[in-house]
């Protein structure tokens, strides 16, 4: 079966940085999206990852490596508003996105 | 750009009514559309696949004559529920695939339905 695994709920400090990890078992592999989404909202795009290596985009940045089925966001400079839930959804061999359940991420003064 | 808008953002039915949740792509077309519902403290579950021209493609599960979707334009997906009952009360949402060669989903802002 197909399989996306993050944890469930992250919590850090205002200012610190967080790494959020996304493990993924699926058939074929076109791609990895980041997506963030506040409660009560509708999932906003944060990054697509296809390539191996780091993709850097302000204070996220995204990286895979598809022989270890892993990616991870990384969030520095963390902002209260930076509380929310984040999605890891992996693009299969029939360009279905499969969605992980989320990591809620709680910021901390 | 790509920006999809969802219409309503709320509604509170009786059970036994039928709903109807509209899904627009304001700026792009778009041939594929996709309905997600989602429960408090979950992650998004796909409900169907939807494309211009065709019958929507339904998840395991998705009972396709409760959940009717019609997608007869390239800039309009429509998701009624039909009969609705109290377990149907959900945050539902659409997204549109982006552009050729791009599998990223622009997705509409979500409708809360609450079914008393």
């Amino acid at each position: 079966g197909q399989n996306i695994d993050q944890p469930t709920e992250m919590t850090a400090t205002e200012g610190a940085i967080v790494q959020i990890n996304c493990t993924y078992q699926t058939s074929g592999f076109n791609g990895l999206f980041w997506y963030q989404q506040h409660a009560g909202e509708a999932p906003t795009f944060l990054s697509y990852n296809v390539l191996d290596g780091l993709e850097e985009k302000g204070r996220f940045s995204s990286f895979l490596s598809r022989s270890k089925g892993y990616s991870y966001l990384l969030l520095k400079e963390l902002q209260m508003k930076d509380s929310a839930s984040y999605l890891c959804a992996v693009v299969d061999s029939n360009y279905q996105l499969i969605w992980g359940a989320g990591t809620k991420l709680i910021i901390k003064p | 750009g790509a920006v999809v808008s969802q219409h309503p953002s709320r509604v509170i039915c009786k059970s036994g009514t039928s709903v109807k949740i509209e899904c627009r792509s304001l700026d792009f077309q778009a041939t594929t559309m996709f309905w997600y519902r989602q429960f408090p403290k979950q992650s998004l579950m796909l409900m169907a696949t939807s494309n211009e021209g065709s019958k929507a493609t339904y998840e395991q599960g998705v009972e396709k004559d409760k959940f009717l979707i019609n997608h007869a334009s390239l800039t309009l997906s429509t998701l009624t529920v039909t009969s609705a009952h109290p377990e149907d009360s959900s945050f539902y949402i659409c997204s549109a695939l982006g552009l050729a060669s791009s599998y990223e989903q622009y997705f509409g802002p979500g409708t809360r339905l609450t079914v008393t």
